[in-house]
């Protein structure tokens, strides 16, 4: 069975700052793996995906993501952070048709 | 283009009710799945439909349904309801076109907030 791994409940860092949001897989076959934010009482809001090519993948303002297939990774990145970048963020791999396996969410907390 | 609209957003029902959802997929979407998002159990997966078909389907027990109209759009129905029913349940859409379409990207609604007392 297909999983993710989402091992910081919460992410500090100052505006301004890079930041990283940390997901680990773990997948038989080819990884399809997605980025999704959850703002407060809201759905959810797609990011970015990998599905094959190149191993840094550009998304919604601004995120990144670099997939690593030697470490099982594929952490979220921005080079600088904005307060309004708060949220919970979900890392997510496809098991199958449109079933999405997702990761426990990591709570980034922006400082101004 | 309109995004996935799920009705209601907000809904308090009495134990032993139930409780139908309803989510209108993305014009041209025709994959629909739900989800249901709780403090302590995360998101997870409840089933997902195609052409009227469900196609896969979570853990969840059977006073948990769905069904898929012929304009895609889509319900769920809770029936018996529980207080740990109490969740936000997230209906999602995609553009299938066939073979696995792995590549999809899958778009979520604002969700439905049932409370269930």
């Amino acid at each position: 069975a297909q999983s993710v791994a989402q091992p910081e409940d919460q992410v500090n860092v100052a505006e301004g700052n890079p930041l990283t949001v940390k997901c680990t897989y773990s997948v038989s076959g080819n990884p399809y793996l997605f980025w999704y934010v959850q703002y407060p009482n809201r759905g959810l809001q797609f990011l970015l995906k990998y599905i094959t090519g190149d191993n840094l993948v550009k998304g919604s303002y601004g995120f990144e993501a670099e997939f690593n297939k030697s470490q099982t990774s594929f952490h979220l990145k921005k080079p600088s952070a904005l307060v309004s970048d708060s949220a919970l963020y979900f890392c997510a791999v496809r098991e199958d048709t449109d079933k999405l396996i997702f990761g426990t969410g990591t709570r980034l907390q922006v400082f101004p | 283009k309109a995004g996935v609209t799920q009705t209601p957003r907000y809904l308090i029902k009495t134990r032993g009710q139930q409780v139908t959802l309803s989510c209108s997929p993305i014009s041209g979407h025709r994959s629909v799945s739900w989800y249901q998002q709780t403090p302590g159990q995360g998101l997870q997966f409840l089933f997902e439909y195609f052409s009227e078909t469900q196609r896969n389907k979570g853990n969840f027990p059977g006073r948990f349904s769905g069904r898929q109209f012929s304009n895609s759009r889509s319900e769920m129905n809770v029936s018996t309801l529980e207080l740990g029913d109490s969740a936000l349940y997230l209906c999602a859409s995609s553009f299938w076109a066939g073979g696995s379409g792995s590549g999809n990207t899958i778009y979520f609604g604002e969700g439905s907030w049932l409370t269930v007392v």
